[in-house]
Order: structure tokens, then C-alpha cells, then sequence
């Protein structure tokens, strides 16, 4: 199994565009998430989702949108990137959708919005 | 909603002594309680986790003990290593509902010392 997979691992914005960070994962989970890291703030969920077709905000959701076409894949969407984005973006799964076991990271993607 | 609170934020040890680190929670429903490893360019991997039904936990070197009386748990590394070196997060999360997953911390720099 890979696991969960994220990419790009590195990518540079300009204020304004718009891109989306791919989240894949061969272990057949129900839930996923995606959490942003800064320093001094831990890990910050953003956007979650407890199976196919279902998605929730978490706690940091603005200018970010999500979508569950399928129970592989998590993208997440910056609509318009803002330098307060720049961070390290982490997508994780767990087997159980009450989010109350182990969760999977993903090597995450850094992205740097100018 | 919950809150993880985590100290210290900086840790530094000799290598061969024990390190702890400390965490409380505020809310009371919380039952699940895992502890992730941060390697230096990688995502959050778990190293241990305790359900409310166990005061103390232990895997080789690591042992996670939980009060929920004082709403408090704490990670202990014993014979530091300088693999030990990464940053640690405590999370809280509960497993009866809820489809949030879990809180964390905002994580503790562990450095060894040779």
C-alpha cells in the first residue's frame, strides 16, 4: 500500500491564483482530512469528510473549498490564494469516520502564496 | 468545542535521560488520546495512544499516562535516543461521536543532546 499520497510537495502562488493540492489513499478509509501546519500553531484542521459525497468545515475552512467524488481521493481547492495561506498542508485518513483512531499522514505539500 | 493545551513548547535532554511532556484537555467527553511523531520534511506519524478505560500505557521506551480526573496526560521517553530528536503533538479526540476527529496540541520540539 502507499498510504496517502499528496501532491505537489512544494508549489509557489501569487496572490490570486488558484490551484488545487491532490490527496490520494489505497486503504479503503472513510474519513479524511486535511490540516494546515504553522509554526507555533500545531495542526489546524481545515476541511474534513466521513465518506464519499459527505464534506464538513473544521476550524480554519475560509478560502478553501473540498469535494469526496470517491472514497480514494480528498482535493483540496485555494480559490484565490492569500499570502496567509502560505504554510505546510497535511491530508490524513483514518478507517472510522468518528475520527477516534489511528489517522495516516500524508508527507504534505508547502506552499508559499507572494 | 475541545482544547489541547502542551508543554513545553521546547524541550532539550542529554542523551540517555528521560524526557516528558505534558498535555491537558478541557472538554470531559474526550476518551481517545494519541501522541504523533514529527520527523524533520514529513507528516505526523503515531507512536502511542491511550482510551479513557486505561490509566497508563507502555510500548518499550514510551508510556502514556492519562488522568481524567485532572484532565491530564502526559508522554515519557525513557533512555533518550538521538532518533528520539523530532517534534511531538498530543491530540484529544472522542470515539462515542462526533465526526470532527481530533484536536492537537501545539506540539513539543524534543532535541537530544549527545
Amino acid at each position: 500500500n502507499a498510504g496517502v499520497t499528496q501532491t505537489p510537495k512544494f508549489q509557489v502562488l501569487k496572490t490570486g491564483q488558484s490551484m488545487t493540492l491532490q490527496c490520494a489513499q489505497d486503504m479503503n478509509h472513510e474519513y479524511m482530512s486535511w490540516y494546515r501546519q504553522d509554526p507555533g500553531m500545531g495542526l489546524r484542521l481545515i476541511h474534513y469528510s466521513v465518506g464519499a459525497g459527505i464534506t464538513d468545515q473544521g476550524e480554519v475552512p475560509n478560502g478553501y473549498n473540498v469535494s469526496r467524488s470517491t472514497t480514494e481521493d480528498f482535493p483540496l481547492r485555494l480559490l484565490s490564494a492569500a499570502p496567509s495561506q502560505t504554510s505546510v498542508y497535511f491530508c490524513a485518513s483514518s478507517y472510522n469516520a468518528v475520527g477516534a483512531y489511528e489517522q495516516y499522514f500524508g508527507p504534505g505539500t508547502r506552499l508559499t502564496v507572494t | 468545542g475541545e482544547n489541547v493545551e502542551q508543554h513545553p513548547s521546547t524541550l532539550s535532554v542529554q542523551e540517555g535521560d528521560s524526557a516528558v511532556i505534558k498535555c491537558t484537555y478541557s472538554d470531559s467527553a474526550s476518551n481517545y488520546f494519541p501522541w504523533y511523531k514529527q520527523e524533520l520534511g514529513k507528516g505526523p506519524q503515531l507512536i502511542i495512544d491511550i482510551r479513557s478505560n486505561v490509566g497508563e500505557k507502555k510500548d518499550q521506551r514510551i508510556a502514556v499516562t492519562l488522568n481524567k480526573t485532572a484532565k491530564h496526560f502526559s508522554l515519557h521517553i525513557t533512555e533518550t535516543q538521538p532518533e528520539d530528536s523530532a517534534v511531538y503533538f498530543c491530540a484529544a479526540g472522542y470515539s462515542g461521536g462526533g465526526a470532527d476527529g481530533l484536536t492537537f496540541g501545539k506540539g513539543t520540539h524534543l532535541i537530544i543532546q549527545p
